[in-house]
């Protein structure tokens, strides 16, 4: 079974400071891992995703994220935070091994908040 | 470009009334189609999917239903709501099969 955890279920940064989001996951295959972000009563909206290749993954509005497979994790990142991306950032999992393969998992999300 | 429409976008239901929310994806063809609940502005909760027309699974038993009359038209029901079907409904759609999901803009539902 694949599994995803946010460990925090809030984070505050400080504007220009960078930020981090963190994410841990489980698969039995190899994952597929993406980034959304949830405004305030507004559908989810897509960030960024790894499917293979670089572990860097650069996305959305100056957001990236590393894929660290021995950590098995994959932390969202910005260098510099704005007022504007405090919101709700969901991280999810999907495995390639045809197990449960339609579903994408989610985590329980963690609200960031930045402060001017 | 690929939109996705999701209405009404508020409702307000007595309890035993009727649903239906629908769904539709306009600018792809042939996408895999879902259905999620999202209680309490935090986790997602993956109701129905489909991978096309008149294909649905179900992922939790429930009160409610899903259906798929056309490629890119997904609609959820209920015939008697519950208290705790209260919650931000969401559809999401794929274009390729293990590719990120697209989400609409959400139905809030709240059931009295």
């Amino acid at each position: 079974a694949q599994s995803v955890a946010q460990p925090e279920d809030q984070v505050n940064v400080a504007e220009g400071n960078p930020l981090t989001v963190k994410c841990t996951y489980s698969v039995s295959g190899n994952p597929y891992l993406f980034w959304y972000v949830q405004y305030p009563n507004r559908g989810l909206q897509f960030l960024l995703k790894y499917i293979t290749g670089d572990n860097l993954v650069k996305g959305s509005y100056g957001f990236e994220a590393e894929f660290n497979k021995s950590q098995t994790s994959f932390h969202l990142k910005k260098p510099s935070a704005l007022v504007s991306d405090s919101a709700l950032y969901f991280c999810a999992v999907r495995d390639d091994s045809g197990a449960g393969s339609y579903q994408l998992t989610f985590g329980k999300g963690t609200k960031l908040s930045v402060i001017p | 470009s690929q939109t996705i429409h999701q209405w009404p976008a508020t409702l307000v239901q007595p309890v035993g009334s009727p649903l239906s929310l629908e769904c539709t994806v306009e600018g792809t063809s042939n996408p895999n189609l879902y259905w999620y609940r999202q209680a309490a502005g935090r986790g997602l909760q993956l109701l129905f999917y489909s991978v096309g027309i008149g294909q649905i699974s179900s992922e939790v038993p429930q009160n409610l239903s899903a259906s798929r009359p056309q490629d890119r038209q997904f609609i959820l029901s209920s015939k008697k709501l519950l208290l705790s079907d209260s919650g931000f409904y969401l559809c999401a759609w794929e274009g390729l099969a293990g590719g990120e999901q697209f989400f609409g803009p959400g139905t809030r539902l709240t059931v009295l």
